[in-house]
């Protein structure tokens, strides 16, 4: 498995403002991905972080709403952007491609994010 | 959308009983997983069943997996307290690239 943190771990921020959420692995891994669980739901995936080229956004999300950057292979930045109270959600990272192959996930412990 | 159903929605049980959540699920896949998620915390992965299997076993969990009908289920024998958490099966297919899509989730309390 992998170690994965976030930062920061939860905010409380302004309608308006953005805020960029760090993704770090301890290991090199190819996939990363983004995804929101908005309370008491399921995830659903925002995009997929490629190292060295734009990310790949899935329907309904776009990138000058959640920019991601990826310059290497173990981290990760999502950024969410002019931020409204339908942004509040928990934000995870997720990788795939370590000794478990590529069909399995590691997730890191999410950052809580609150929008007023 | 291609997210799968769960169910039940949400479940309550002594400490002790077995635990079955029910996934359904709309394409073909190459992979189910399942995932738990403890509150506030991310996801930790379970157990893995691929397209070709029928069931899996893995310590206190049992896995089934029919293609046919395009349904899983996540069987706890034993339950435990500490098995309290909300459980989310998700399929993976590769066809279109590496993707994963996580069903609703099913809310397990464990009554001591």
């Amino acid at each position: 498995s992998a170690v994965i943190s976030q930062k920061p771990s939860r905010d409380i921020c302004q309608r308006g403002t953005s805020l960029t959420i760090q993704c770090q692995v301890d290991s090199q891994v190819t996939m990363m991905f983004w995804y929101r669980q908005q309370p008491g739901q399921s995830l659903t995936l925002i995009a997929t972080a490629n190292q060295g080229s734009e990310a790949t956004y899935e329907s309904g999300f776009v990138i000058d709403k959640f920019p991601i950057s990826r310059p290497n292979l173990t981290f990760s930045t999502l950024t969410v952007s002019n931020m409204s109270p339908e942004d509040s959600s928990i934000y995870l990272c997720s990788v795939a491609g370590l000794a478990g192959g590529w069909d399995t996930q590691y997730f890191g412990p999410g950052t809580r994010l609150t929008v007023l | 959308s291609q997210q799968g159903e769960e169910d039940p929605q949400a479940l309550s049980i002594q400490e002790g009983e077995n635990a079955t959540m029910n996934c359904s699920y709309k394409t073909s896949i190459n992979n189910l997983q399942w995932y738990r998620q403890n509150s506030g915390r991310g996801l930790v992965h379970l157990i893995l069943i691929r397209s070709n299997e029928r069931e899996k076993h893995s310590g206190r969990l049992r896995v089934t997996l029919d293609t046919s009908k395009k349904s899983s289920s996540l069987l706890i024998t034993a339950s435990r307290a500490a098995d309290t958490a909300s459980y989310f099966c998700a399929t993976h297919k590769t066809d279109t690239g590496n993707q994963f899509y996580f069903g609703t989730g099913t809310s397990l309390t464990v009554i001591p």
